[in-house]
């Protein structure tokens, strides 16, 4: 059974500070990506990384691809009010699980 | 552009009747799925397929049936509803083959009293 483990599940961190999340699992995926979800509405896509070793940067949004593909890291600068949601990475072969997610609450 | 369309966006059922949840996309992706959503447990996959006639188990496919008989269409039927799918399910659409893009409908909230 393929697994996603995220963490921490829940962050609450005040405007400005810095912060990273986890993604990780037992499984190797043929490619991994970051959603976040708002209230009442279906996850967005952010990023999909492919590579091992992948780093892509989205604004102040970092992410990483362990270099044996079964993990992920996603790194926030600065972060601000409006980086407040629920974010989910998703792993994918055959089909695309997620998990569990990390609810992060930037207070101003 | 419509994108991805589930219907309805809410439903109350009593325990033993059954449903279906309606999902079409106009993206012509070969790759849908069904997720349910609970507090503090992500998104499961219920369901997916890979193509016209082509259907497979996610992670808690009991209680559920699928078909796909178009490209467009993928309907998920609760055959006898328990209190246990009270959640919210999401329909999501992607191209096959590793681009990982899912394109996920707005939701739609079942309680089964």
């Amino acid at each position: 059974t393929q697994l996603l483990e995220q963490s921490p599940q829940f962050l609450s961190i005040q405007e400005g500070e810095n912060l990273t999340v986890y993604c990780n699992s037992s499984s190797v995926f043929s490619s991994l990506q970051w959603y976040r979800q708002e209230p009442g509405e279906g996850p967005v896509l952010l990023v999909t990384v492919v590579t091992g070793g992948e780093v892509k940067k989205l604004k102040r949004l970092t992410f990483q691809f362990g270099d044996a593909r079964k993990d992920s890291s996603l790194h926030i600068t600065a972060a601000q009010p409006g980086d407040t949601g629920l974010y989910l990475c998703a792993g994918e072969d055959d089909k695309i699980i997620f998990g569990k997610g990390t609810r992060l609450h930037i207070l101003p | 552009n419509a994108g991805v369309t589930q219907t309805p966006k809410f439903q109350v059922l009593k325990t033993g009747q059954s449903m279906t949840l309606q999902c079409a996309q106009d993206m012509n992706h070969e790759y849908m799925s069904w997720y349910r959503q609970d507090p503090g447990m992500g998104l499961r996959l219920i369901h997916y397929s890979v193509g016209a006639g082509i259907t497979d188990q996610g992670e808690v496919p009991n209680g559920y049936n699928v078909s796909r008989s178009t490209t467009e269409d993928f309907p998920l039927r609760l055959l006898s509803a328990a209190p246990s799918q009270t959640s919210v399910y999401f329909c999501a659409s992607g191209l096959a083959g590793g681009t990982g893009e899912l394109f996920f409908g707005e939701g739609s909230r079942l309680t089964v009293l």
